[in-house]
């Protein structure tokens, strides 16, 4: 089936760190990248939608400068959270689909801001 | 998309086949109905899909009723390892690149030896 690798699966950093996490589609090429973030013991939160080549989709109340997404080519998107502060610690999740199949998810990556 | 309503939990006794319910009474003609299951601290993981028709996989069985307003998610024979949320979206198209998967609160199963 079709593999979404995420990386790291964990971060710990100080405060005001930026912080990137990469997400590949590993089997096929993803023309649609989303982002979700989830706080504990609640559901995944979509952040924004991101097509090949195209600026990111965010959603309400989600700040286009403080989580930079950029999907650059096929297989790759990469959100950047900047100046981290500990209220942007958090489980962030990537999924990517194409057109051929349903969306599928990486592992996700704890981000620990300290 | 239409949203979606799910008991927050669920026990099942290991082995015996667990039925998970969703209602979506507001979906409309062109959404699909999509089941995803989220294990702790990982991602959620494709389970299956459907737009009118019962489908099954190697992993459920979707039985979609006739008037498309609910839905049930069915593993046969639950182990341990199918404890997870599992959750019951509608989203427009199968596999085209409109819509968005939008998660409500899910379903908790708990099974149990």
């Amino acid at each position: 089936g079709a593999v979404v690798s995420q990386h790291p699966s964990r971060v710990i950093c100080k405060s005001g760190t930026s912080v990137k996490i990469e997400c590949r589609s590993l089997d096929f090429q993803a023309t649609t990248m989303f982002w979700y973030r989830q706080f504990p013991k609640q559901s995944l939160m979509l952040m924004a939608t991101s097509n090949e080549g195209s600026k990111a989709t965010y959603e309400q109340g989600v700040e286009k400068d403080k989580f930079l997404i950029n999907h650059a080519s096929l297989t790759l998107s990469t959100l950047t959270v900047t100046s981290a502060h500990p209220e942007d610690s958090s489980f962030y999740i990537c999924s990517a689909r194409d057109s051929s199949q349903p969306q599928h998810f990486g592992d996700g990556t704890r981000l620990s801001i300290l | 998309d239409a949203k979606t309503t799910q008991p927050p939990s669920m026990d099942c006794a290991e082995g015996r086949a667990a039925n998970l319910p969703c209602n979506h009474s507001t979906i409309s003609g062109n959404e699909y109905v999509y089941w995803y299951r989220q294990i702790h601290s990982q991602g959620p993981q494709y389970i299956i899909h459907g737009l009118k028709n019962n489908e099954t996989n190697e992993m459920a069985s979707l039985i979609i009723t006739e008037d498309r307003k609910s839905s049930t998610l069915i593993l046969p024979h639950a182990t341990l390892r199918d404890t997870a949320v599992y959750y019951c979206i509608v989203r427009v198209g199968s596999s085209s690149n409109t819509g968005k998967l939008i998660f409500g609160q899910g379903t908790t199963l708990q099974v149990k030896p």
